[in-house]
């Protein structure tokens, strides 16, 4: 079945201290994003990734960290998290940026 | 600043009856335009899409309309049905950028 994963779903974890949000897809994308969705904003773009080895900044960048190894991979990483960072989190990917994005089912990040 | 507006939160509608989402966007150089839909907990899922060279695109119930010189997009649902209650998002994209810019997000609600 064709799908993109994300893990965890489900996240609680104090301020400064290091995580990984991993995300998987099986479709063989070359675009692969990250977004997160906060009330009254929508989704906002974090980072992005056109190809392995090739990523670039989204409009809310800011303490995030993403790499892109393995075509199938995209993890995002909070190096230092902060309570503002609390929000749900969304990966997705595609054949290209302008073309339908599959995404994630999302994962909930909460910082106290 | 975001570029791609959804200036109406919500939306409700009868059952059976048309439903119009508009979008607004601030970049000439979005040329690409898509729509998803979200219900909760899941993640969005594509919807439609359209690309600057056409001003219309169908496809069964729902239509995308493009206005280029007014920089504005709308979906309608017709005939809305209880499964369209959903978050619909805009988002647009340019074939010289690689980002992808979405909207706040219209919550549509379809009585009985």
């Amino acid at each position: 079945e064709a799908q993109v994963t994300q893990n965890p779903r489900y996240l609680i974890t104090v301020t400064g201290k290091k995580l990984t949000v991993t995300c998987s897809q099986n479709m063989n994308h070359e675009y692969m994003s990250w977004y997160r969705q906060d009330p009254g904003l929508g989704l906002r773009q974090i980072y992005y990734s056109m190809n392995v080895e090739v990523t670039d900044k989204g409009d809310v960048p800011e303490g995030y960290k993403v790499s892109r190894k393995e075509k199938r991979n995209f993890p995002l990483i909070l190096e230092s998290p902060s309570p503002n960072q609390t929000s749900l989190y969304f990966c997705a990917s595609g054949t290209s940026h302008y073309n339908e994005q599959f995404f994630g089912p999302g994962t909930r990040l909460t910082v106290l | 600043d975001q570029q791609v507006k959804q200036n109406s939160p919500s939306l409700s509608v009868q059952e059976g009856r048309i439903s119009i989402l508009n979008c607004d966007y601030t970049n000439s150089m979005f040329d690409y335009f898509l729509w998803y839909k979200k219900y909760p907990a899941e993640g969005p899922t594509f919807l439609i899409s359209i690309s600057s060279i056409k001003d219309k695109n169908e496809d069964g119930r729902f239509t995308v309309f493009l206005n280029k010189s007014a920089k504005h997009l709308s979906l309608h649902i017709v005939p809305s049905q209880p499964g369209d209650s959903a978050v619909y998002f805009c988002a647009a994209s340019g074939s010289n950028d690689y980002k992808l810019s979405f909207g706040a997000g219209t919550t549509v609600t379809v009585r009985a």
